[in-house]
């Protein structure tokens, strides 16, 4: 079964606005990842949070944790086309199997 | 990090037909998991391709429909048989090692 849910389903913003997807989570967790997956291939890994962490900075990406709604977010900064993708969040259940939240398809219109 | 080369990239299939993808990791891995996501979907865990012995099956997932082998710990296949059009989905490999988790670029399976 799905750890995560994730909303909303699908979003499409212009190139250069921020975009913001959010995931929830049913069970504790250690850390939370997210990924990105281009037209259905494999996916790549964004970043990992740890369940003591508050929030993290990659680049142009933000994300925060609170444990206590069991919820995350993924912020991409001023947009590019090339963040066209769908983004996933993940858990671990049991000691190394992720479980996937249903995703974020994101289209950066030009 | 790891790098997975999967193949075949994507196949065009009969029903009743069987197909092997196979995953080839560049470095040593800890587990090897095989994944599902159907069209609009997220990803499904199958089954952990356990080095030298029988796949551990996510529940819904059998052995006589989706044979694992992973005879070392670089290299892995997943058997998709007997396949129907509900199959069509791409599949998914992953590795992981001390460097985190590492994904195959996916198999894109059509039945038809």
């Amino acid at each position: 079964s799905q750890q995560g849910e994730e909303d909303p389903q699908a979003l499409s913003i212009q190139e250069g606005e921020n975009a913001t997807m959010n995931c929830s989570y049913k069970t504790s967790i250690n850390n939370l990842q997210w990924y990105r997956q281009n037209s259905g291939r494999g996916l790549v890994h964004l970043i990992l949070i740890r369940s003591n962490e508050r929030e993290k900075h990659s680049g142009r990406l933000r994300v925060t944790l609170d444990t206590s709604k069991k919820s995350s977010s993924l912020l991409i900064t001023a947009s590019r086309a090339a963040d066209t993708a769908s983004y996933f969040c993940a858990t671990f259940q049991g000691a190394q199997k992720l479980v996937f939240g249903q995703g974020t398809r994101l289209t950066i219109n030009p | 990090s790891a790098v997975i080369s999967q193949k075949p990239s994507r196949d065009i299939c009969q029903r009743g037909t069987s197909l092997t993808i196979q995953c080839q990791v560049d470095s040593q891995v800890t587990m090897m998991f095989w994944y599902r996501q159907q069209p609009g979907q997220s990803l499904t865990l199958i089954a952990t391709a356990n080095q030298g012995s029988e796949a551990t099956y996510e529940s819904g997932f059998v052995i006589d429909k989706f044979p694992i082998s992973r005879p070392n710990l670089t290299f892995s296949t997943l058997t998709v048989s007997n396949m129907s059009p509900e199959d069509s989905s791409i599949y998914l490999c992953s590795g992981t090692g001390n460097y985190g988790y590492t994904f195959g670029s996916g198999t894109r399976l059509t039945v038809v």
